[in-house]
């Protein structure tokens, strides 16, 4: 089944210590996101992928970097997590922009605990 | 801004019987609709979804609902089962944007 993976599914990370969360897809779509989700909150989209092309939220913080070295994956680097960044992390994907038949679609998330 | 909201963090329904999720939004250029399925430890599944030149589409026992004048939606689930329960996200976007905005969720319990 195409899909979307993300690694690991739990992470402990120290405060200041550099982590990153991967993704992968075998669906083949252009775009890829990146979102964090806290407890009882809408998922918050952090920026996006549209092919090679990143496009960054205006509130995400600078602390939060991408890369997306092929069409199949895309990596979440937390340069220097602070304990605000204790979150579910989600990946999806979309064939192209929104509209009708373009749902996203997502992983399982990795959840990030900073100790 | 909450351009997407659910106001009803929680809800219980006996089995059997029909669910209704209510979602609102505030920003008229939305024209795609979702709704996403949410089981714990796992991540959101797309469920349904309605276009705004419709007021409603139906896949089973899901069917979305849209009243673009008060700029509402409702997933209605007839009839609800055990296995429905989990985290219903109501999501919105328009043609030409990659962005889509989520509301914050309805947890649905359905009782045997």
């Amino acid at each position: 089944d195409a899909m979307v993976i993300q690694n690991p599914r739990y992470q402990v990370t120290q405060f200041g210590k550099p982590v990153t969360l991967s993704c992968s897809q075998t669906l083949n779509h252009n775009v890829m996101y990146w979102y964090q989700q806290k407890s009882s909150q809408a998922p918050k989209l952090l920026f996006h992928y549209y092919d090679k092309d990143f496009n960054n939220e205006a509130d995400t913080p600078d602390n939060f970097q991408s890369r997306r070295p092929n069409t199949s994956f895309c990596f979440l680097d937390i340069r220097s997590p602070g304990l605000g960044d204790a979150a579910m992390y989600l990946c999806a994907t979309s064939r192209g922009l929104g509209g009708v038949g373009q749902p996203q679609h997502f992983g399982d998330g990795t959840r990030l605990s900073i100790l | 801004d909450q351009q997407v909201k659910q106001n009803s963090p929680s809800l219980s329904v006996q089995e059997g019987r029909i669910s209704i999720l209510n979602c609102d939004y505030t920003n008229s250029m939305f024209d795609y609709f979702l709704w996403y399925k949410k089981y714990p430890a796992e991540g959101p599944t797309f469920l349904i979804s309605i276009s705004s030149i419709k007021d409603k589409n139906e896949d089973g026992r899901f069917t979305v609902f849209l009243n673009k004048s008060a700029k509402h939606l409702s997933l209605h689930i007839v009839p609800s089962q055990p296995g429905d329960s989990a985290v219903y996200f109501c999501a919105a976007t328009h043609s030409g944007t990659y962005k889509y905005i989520f509301g914050t969720g309805t947890r649905l319990k359905v009782l045997a």
